[in-house]
């Protein structure tokens, strides 16, 4: 079965700085990897998705991920933080039995 | 276009009882997908329903079953509830399209629910 990893269960940064969130899978098979995000008290929200063909996504919130075989990563980055971007951040990979399977998650917190 | 809505919100239960949960689906979606979320954690598949029939299931045992009716809303009973089945429990819909893969999952805000 597939499943991803998320390095870091906390991150910190400025507002303004680059916001990198990183996610590693394990897959046999060419991996469908998603980014979801969750504030507080709320359900998860899809940033993006990579399925096939460009390996740089592009999603909602100024937020992409880069697809990288050889590394087997998909790690998610936004070139400046927010305030509002502060949130749980997961990452999913579908799995045979139309299931997605998340990693731990990683808060991300933004500092003034 | 109305979202995937879920309720209730908040349910307190004790140890031994049993629970349903509710989940709407977004207009024009077939397939409803329930989850787990325990406190700290990502969320774990528990079911997968398509057009009224169970169509995946994760590692859950069967005392936690779903329905789907055929306005693609959807239920999820726990049975004989355990302290361990306190959690965040996430419906999602999706357009259940050919294989599935590419499918987006539009997901609710979730029910807490808490066992005592």
């Amino acid at each position: 079965a597939q499943s991803v990893t998320q390095l870091g269960s906390h991150v910190s940064v400025s507002e303004g700085a680059l916001v990198l969130l990183r996610c590693n899978y394990s897959s046999s098979v060419p991996p469908y990897l998603f980014w979801y995000v969750q504030y507080p008290n709320q359900g998860l929200q899809l940033l993006l998705k990579y399925t096939t063909g460009a390996t740089l996504v592009k999603g909602i919130n100024g937020f992409e991920a880069e697809f990288k075989k050889s590394e087997t990563s998909f790690h998610l980055t936004k070139p400046s933080a927010h305030m509002s971007d502060a949130a749980e951040y997961f990452c999913a990979v579908y799995n045979a039995g139309n299931m997605l399977t998340f990693g731990g998650g990683t808060r991300l917190m933004v500092k003034p | 276009e109305t979202g995937v809505t879920q309720s209730p919100t908040h349910l307190i239960k004790t140890r031994g009882q049993q629970v349903t949960l509710r989940c709407s689906s977004q207009s024009g979606h077939n397939t409803v997908s329930w989850y787990q979320q325990a406190l700290g954690q990502g969320p774990q598949f528990i079911f997968q329903y398509y057009r009224e029939e169970e169509n995946g299931r994760g590692n859950f045992p069967p005392r936690f079953s779903g329905l789907q009716f055929p306005n693609y809303s959807s239920e999820l009973n726990v049975n004989a509830l355990e302290l361990d089945d306190s959690a965040l429990y996430l419906c999602a819909s999706s357009l259940g399209l050919a294989g599935g893969r590419t499918d987006t999952q539009y997901f609710g805000p979730g029910t807490r629910l808490t066992v005592l």
